[in-house]
């Protein structure tokens, strides 16, 4: 089955520096990937999601970057805010409707 | 839109008791799929439905089920409570069942095992 691997449970970045997130693979035939926020108390918020056919996808201040050969794909916060602390996953589609998920990583930003 | 609805929010049950959480999916959504998260297992799947109908069931026990109305809202049920059932249930909607569109989740329902 599909598994899914962060690289760093946590991660700490100075406030207004780039932050970057990575997310491995292991199903070189999975074609979509979803990156999620999730803050304390609450569920994942959806951020942004990237197809199989594309290798960069932006969007407000996140980009998601995919490398198939490899099969490894990263989050990138541009000029992260104290709002964008929070643990983020990745996860990829095993099945119908069934989301495997990464085991998070938690960005703490310091002022 | 509203986003995902999950009730209640936060149960404290003892071991041996059943419990009942809530699902409403967004509006128009038709496939509703439910996780158990806890800090030793993460993010793991349980169930999903579409059309009233379970399609995919994830490694839990039987004492775990679930089921979806006509209006797309979902329940799920856990029976025989154990100590290792305290996790934060979430659930989470998708239009329908392609495996290309993101599932958008409630803030889930946190149960208390005592």
């Amino acid at each position: 089955g599909e598994s899914v691997g962060l690289h760093l449970p946590t991660l700490s970045v100075q406030e207004g520096d780039n932050s970057i997130i990575n997310c491995a693979y292991s199903n070189s035939a999975s074609d979509y990937f979803i990156w999620y926020k999730q803050e304390s108390g609450k569920g994942p918020q959806f951020i942004i999601d990237i197809r199989s056919n594309m290798d960069k996808r932006q969007g407000q201040r996140v980009t998601v970057l995919l490398n198939k050969t490899v099969k490894h794909l990263s989050l990138q916060i541009a000029a992260t805010q104290p709002g964008d602390s929070a643990v983020y996953f990745c996860a990829v589609y095993q099945g119908a409707q069934k989301l495997v998920f990464g085991q998070g990583t938690r960005l703490t930003i310091n002022p | 839109k509203a986003g995902v609805t999950q009730t209640p929010r936060y149960l404290i049950k003892t071991r041996g008791q059943q419990v009942t959480l809530s699902c409403s999916p967004i509006s128009g959504h038709r496939s509703v799929s439910w996780y158990q998260q806890t800090p030793g297992q993460g993010l793991q799947f349980l169930f999903e439905y579409f059309s009233e109908t379970q399609r995919n069931k994830g490694n839990f026990p039987g004492r775990f089920s679930g089921r979806q109305f006509s209006n797309s809202r979902s329940e799920m049920n856990v029976s025989t409570l154990e100590l290792g059932d305290s996790a934060l249930y979430l659930c989470a909607s998708s239009p329908g069942v392609a495996s290309n569109q993101p599932q958008h989740f409630g803030d889930g329902t946190r149960l208390s095992i005592l």
